[in-house]
């Protein structure tokens, strides 16, 4: 059964704590992608991950950290260098669409709800 | 469960009409574009998309119509269902060779019986 995986979908932390949320994908997908979604908002790009050994910042990565060490994984970790960290948080997978070449859709998995207290 | 839209402007019509979502997209050279629904407490799904050479794709009640000259994205649902109800995103890739979707601010749909 094909697709991209978070866990675990609830997770608490106190403030102050790293917390790594795991994505995982059996799609063998090359590129990855962490989002955070807030209330009222739409989905803010955190990090991507083009290729395996190699990762981009998004439009929010202050506070965030990353790894791909392989291709079917690309962990999140929230430091507490993060100043609002409570948020609904996703992982998406994508793939060159063949005729396109540099147009990627993205498949997300069912995401992570964060609380920081 | 989750409540990812609290202060998103809604779209409510009664089951069986048609509906039409709206997005303005932010930059001129985008060229593909994604419309996803996101049902509450879970990752947005795919839903339809298209390329920026085209004005009109359809598929299965879903319609995406792209006005290139004033920035503007639709999506058209047919004969809408009680199970259309949710967040509906317009995604745009910018092609600015960061390769990674640029997601609206999000429209709630919701269904009356």
């Amino acid at each position: 059964d094909g697709g991209i995986t978070q866990s675990p979908k609830y997770l608490f932390r106190k403030e102050g704590q790293n917390v790594t949320l795991s994505c995982e994908q059996n799609l063998n997908h090359d590129a990855m992608y962490w989002y955070r979604q807030d209330p009222g908002q739409g989905l803010r790009l955190i990090y991507y991950s083009q290729i395996v050994n190699d990762f981009q910042k998004g439009d929010i990565a202050e506070g965030y950290s990353v790894s791909r060490e392989k291709k079917e994984s690309f962990p999140l970790t929230v430091t507490s260098a993060q100043k609002n960290p409570t948020a609904f948080y996703l992982c998406a997978s994508s793939t060159k669409i063949p005729i396109w070449d540099f147009i990627y859709e993205q498949y997300f998995g069912p995401g992570t709800r964060l609380t920081v207290t | 469960g989750e409540s990812v839209g609290l202060h998103l402007p809604t779209l409510s019509v009664q089951e069986g009409d048609n509906s039409i979502i709206n997005c303005a997209y932010s930059n001129s050279a985008s060229d593909y574009f994604i419309w996803y629904k996101q049902e509450s407490g879970k990752g947005p799904q795919f839903i339809i998309d298209i390329r920026s050479n085209m004005d009109k794709r359809q598929g299965q009640r879903v319609t995406v119509l792209l006005n290139k000259t004033v920035k503007h994205l639709s999506l058209q649902i047919a004969a809408t269902q009680p199970g259309d109800s949710a967040v509906y995103f317009c995604a745009e890739n910018m092609d600015t060779g960061r390769r990674a979707l640029t997601f609206g601010s999000g429209t709630r749909l919701q269904v009356q019986p």
